[in-house]
């Protein structure tokens, strides 16, 4: 199984500011998901990332208010722009093994 | 077609009963069915799976109960526990390099 170091591990950011959220697993990956989940609620998938190529987001997200980085095959990070009290979640990043999802333990985001 | 209906949303089980968790799909394509457990502050970790092509998977005290005709599928905690006070979230995905579907959880509280 894969170990997936994530952080911050929470963070408390003034309005209009940015934070990068770090993601880094103990094996080589093809595909690095990045997911948010809103308070008490399911996790929505914000993008894929691949080694090499632009990340794919997923409806409802834009690569300029959530730029991601994948400079290498165990490395990745979100970006989370211009932030407002609506993007108070849980950032979540993910990898599959054999179809079964490995995830971090989630950066804790509020936004005042 | 792509949802995946979970219920209850919230579930209080008294210690050493059995906690029953149901979730519901309507895309056939369908072939693989985890369910998730994530405590406070920690990312969700597969707890079990099952695919579609057997009616029952048991891994200890967990179990999946999988009704194909029926688009069915449902967790039983047996002898539950007060450890087990979780989320849970069922999910679905259809190949491999298919996005996986998640419910939208239940918080499962066990009284001690």
């Amino acid at each position: 199984s894969a170990v997936i170091s994530q952080k911050p591990s929470r963070d408390i950011c003034q309005r209009g500011t940015s934070l990068t959220i770090q993601c880094q697993v103990d094996s080589q990956v093809t595909m690095m998901f990045w997911y948010r989940q809103q308070p008490g609620q399911s996790l929505t998938l914000i993008a894929t990332a691949n080694q090499g190529s632009e990340a794919t987001y997923e409806s409802g997200f834009v690569i300029d208010k959530f730029p991601i980085s994948r400079p290498n095959l165990t490395f990745s990070t979100l970006t989370v722009s211009n932030m407002s009290p609506e993007d108070s979640s849980i950032y979540l990043c993910s990898v599959e093994q054999g179809r079964k999802l490995f995830f971090g333990s989630g950066t804790q985001l509020s936004v005042l | 077609q792509q949802q995946v209906k979970q219920s209850p949303q919230s579930l209080i089980v008294q210690k050493g009963g059995i906690s029953i968790i149901n979730c519901a799909y309507e895309n056939t394509a369908f072939d693989y069915f985890p369910w998730y457990q994530q405590f406070p502050g920690k990312g969700p970790a597969l707890l079990i799976a099952i695919r579609p092509d057997v009616s029952e998977k048991k891994e200890g005290r967990f179990t999946i109960s999988f009704n194909k005709s029926a688009k069915q599928f449902s967790l039983h905690i047996m002898d539950s526990q007060p450890g087990d006070s979780a989320t849970y979230f069922c999910a679905a995905s259809m190949n491999r390099d298919d996005k996986i579907i998640f419910g939208k959880g239940t918080r499962l509280h066990i009284l001690p």
